[in-house]
């Protein structure tokens, strides 16, 4: 079946663009991950979403990042007043519950800001 | 910020070697997950090791987990060029979110 997948898979934007990042998950899956990857690190968690409710935004950096998943379903994940330090990739990960369980990852969105 | 911290950085073996790849990590954990990674690629799921579970095989994989000491190990056994990857352990922490938390990966080089 169809894995978890991501558009655009790259995406430059001039410093202060706002850019929106979709996420859509494999069907069925309850929960929805967004994740951060620096070049050389591991991903880093941003946020978390249980069917169209957001149950962890700890990871988010700061107040320019926003994420929604208002079906349940498919999800963005809006910068706005983009910065250089938000180049990296973005990745997405569903699971099936979410308790506990394996994540399913998508290709990721490269995102280079200049 | 990362809790664990994958041993070596980086690993280079010829085809048919063993890889072996450890990973600590610093508090309590529901379960750790081992991802690869191939360059500029998405992560794919290897295996899902409970806190209750010592050991766990898949094909060429194992992957051990001892929690008083909070580490895990990952062997790949008989290694092929196509393993070349970064390789990621990723812990659930007991308790809290959903999320995992990362380290910063073990790149293997395996050369034919």
């Amino acid at each position: 079946g169809a894995g978890v997948s991501q558009s655009p898979r790259y995406k430059v934007a001039k410093r202060g663009q706002d850019v929106a990042l979709r996420c859509d998950p494999i069907s069925g899956h309850v929960s929805l991950f967004w994740y951060q990857q620096a070049l050389g690190q591991g991903p880093e968690f941003l946020t978390y979403f249980q069917n169209e409710a957001q149950l962890d935004k700890s990871g988010l950096p700061s107040d320019r990042f926003f994420a929604e998943r208002p079906e349940g379903s498919v999800s963005t994940l809006k910068i706005q007043r983009t910065q250089q330090e938000d180049s990296a990739v973005y990745l997405c990960a569903s699971s099936l519950t979410g308790r506990g369980e394996t994540q399913y990852f998508g290709p990721g969105t490269r995102l280079l800001v200049l | 910020s990362q809790q664990g911290e994958e041993d070596p950085q980086a690993l280079s073996i010829q085809e048919g070697e063993n890889a072996t790849m450890n990973c600590s990590y610093k508090t309590s954990i529901n379960n750790l997950q081992w991802y690869r990674q191939n360059s500029g690629r998405g992560l794919v799921h290897l295996i899902l090791i409970r806190s209750n579970e010592r050991e766990k095989h898949s094909g060429r994989l194992r992957v051990t987990l001892d929690t008083s000491k909070k580490s895990s190990s990952l062997l790949i056994t008989a290694s092929r060029a196509a393993d070349t990857a970064s390789y990621f352990c990723a812990t659930m922490t007991k308790g809290g979110s959903e999320k995992l938390v990362f380290g910063k990966g073990t790149k293997l080089t395996v050369n034919p």
